[in-house]
């Protein structure tokens, strides 16, 4: 079946311009993740979405970083007022239900390079 | 705080030679463990993970991997290395609780001469 797709595959953005990144996870997979992927500081999680529950923003770097997931499926993923540092690779993972048995199983996109400049 | 270490950063074995790639965890309880790998300009792909039971497990492409907990280790093999699994392979364990995000370690990359 169709795996984790996301938009765009790259993304160049001048400094200070806001950018938004798409996920589509897995069908019938209930939870989704963000990650960020950079040479500094290599693969760390930013936001976790569950069902219809409150996300877990614990690990969004700062308040220029926001999420939402529209009607349990599709999240977006949007940085205001971008910085250099914000280069990096994000990716997006879902993953089953937990009455699945394999709810603890994450499934990755190819991830969305964004280069600011 | 959860933490794994993964202590090599480059290997290179040669085509049909065995791998063995290390992973060290830190984690209060029984942890669930993953690895992953990730080919040039991909996403990151399971191989294999661990949550309890037999502590070897099998894995796609014909890896295994073995906890150990005295150890606290969760090292990935395979006997014989095709040259397509050159790539960077990332050892993971989920933080368990309501969210269950990973902690990644830093990476292996691997590559493989013919």
């Amino acid at each position: 079946g169709a795996g984790v797709s996301q938009s765009p595959s790259n993304k160049v953005t001048e400094k200070g311009k806001d950018v938004e990144l798409r996920c589509d996870p897995i069908s019938g997979h209930t939870a989704l993740y963000w990650y960020r992927q950079s040479l500094g500081q290599g693969l760390e999680f930013l936001i976790y979405f569950q069902g219809n529950s409150a996300p877990d923003k614990s690990g969004l770097p700062s308040d220029r970083f926001s999420a939402e997931r529209t009607g349990g499926s599709v999240s977006t993923l949007t940085i205001q007022r971008t910085q250099q540092e914000d280069s990096a690779v994000y990716l997006c993972a879902s993953s089953p239900p937990l009455a699945s048995g394999r709810g603890y199983e994450q499934y990755f996109g190819p991830g969305t390079r964004l280069t600011v400049t | 705080a959860q933490s794994v270490t993964q202590p090599d950063i480059h290997i290179t074995v040669s085509e049909g030679a065995s791998l063995e790639l290390r992973c060290n965890y830190s984690y209060g309880a029984t942890p669930y463990l993953f690895w992953y790998v990730q080919s040039p300009g991909q996403g990151l792909q399971l191989l294999l993970k661990y949550f309890s039971g037999d502590t070897l497990v099998q894995g796609i492409k014909g890896f295994e991997a073995e906890f150990k907990r005295s150890q606290s280790s969760f090292n990935l093999r395979k006997p014989s290395v095709h040259w397509s699994d050159a790539a960077e392979y990332f050892c993971a364990v989920g933080a368990g609780g309501a969210t269950n995000k990973l902690i990644f370690g830093t990476g292996t990359l691997l590559a493989v001469q013919p």
